[in-house]
């Protein structure tokens, strides 16, 4: 089992629809969780922290649920410029050390 | 804010040939530095975390006399490809924990390598 696995893409959308992508992670004792964004060819970008309290920074919604393991993310009111490679990403460490758990990503391609 | 570059941006080379890779910090201090492979439409794979002054740790599976890590400041962190074979094509990213962050998952990523071996 992957450590990290995220819905399989490619999300085609129209500009305006709302776009929801869930991942699912299999070590428990994973402390951190992030959502990245990766443009082709392109380094990935933080995008925001996943906290249990759910935190929504703009047209973006987190959602984590430590009992089940699962991450989401919510975009509302898609742009063109939203099209990209999402990540879901975990960490075993909070605190002072870690190095990032990659999912495959979900593509999304929003169209006009 | 923090600024990672790397270099090269991509590269071409034969197979058996050498290529560095270097990261470097703009902005600020890494104690701490990772690299990251990303085959195509495959997820990022930590290869190795090297602290600054110390041996690199390596990752399963990858070969530390292949993957030279130097991390002998705390600007510039190389990663060099010995001997490079088609294999080895794939899409280098080094990240950098700033010096004195509360936590390590503030990473800085770099814009990438991205190598292919003939």
């Amino acid at each position: 089992r992957k450590e990290v696995e995220q819905d399989p893409g490619p999300f085609n959308v129209p500009e305006g629809a709302t776009v929801a992508f869930n991942c699912t992670y299999s070590n428990s004792a994973s402390q951190s969780f992030f959502w990245y964004r990766q443009d082709c060819r392109k380094e990935p970008k933080l995008l925001m922290s996943v906290y249990s309290s759910g935190n929504e920074d703009g047209r973006f919604t987190a959602q984590l649920n430590r009992a089940s393991q699962y991450i989401s993310l919510l975009i509302r009111d898609s742009k063109l410029s939203d099209s990209a490679t999402y990540l879901c990403v975990v960490s075993l460490y909070g605190g002072s050390q870690g190095n990032l758990i990659f999912g495959k990503g979900t593509k999304l391609s929003v169209k006009p | 804010g923090a600024v990672v570059s790397q270099h090269p941006s991509w590269v071409i080379c034969k197979s058996g040939t050498s290529v560095k890779i270097e990261c470097r910090s703009l902005d600020f201090q890494a104690t701490t530095m990772f690299w990251y492979r990303q085959f195509p439409k495959q997820s990022l794979m930590l290869m190795a975390t090297s602290n600054e002054g110390s041996k690199a740790t390596y990752e399963q599976g990858v070969e530390k006399d292949k993957f030279l890590i130097n991390h002998a400041s705390l600007t510039l962190s190389t990663l060099t490809v010995t001997s490079a074979h088609p294999e080895d094509s794939s899409f280098y990213i080094c990240s950098e924990v700033q010096a004195g962050a509360v936590s390590y998952n503030e990473q800085f990523f770099g814009p990438g390598t991205r190598l292919t071996v003939l």
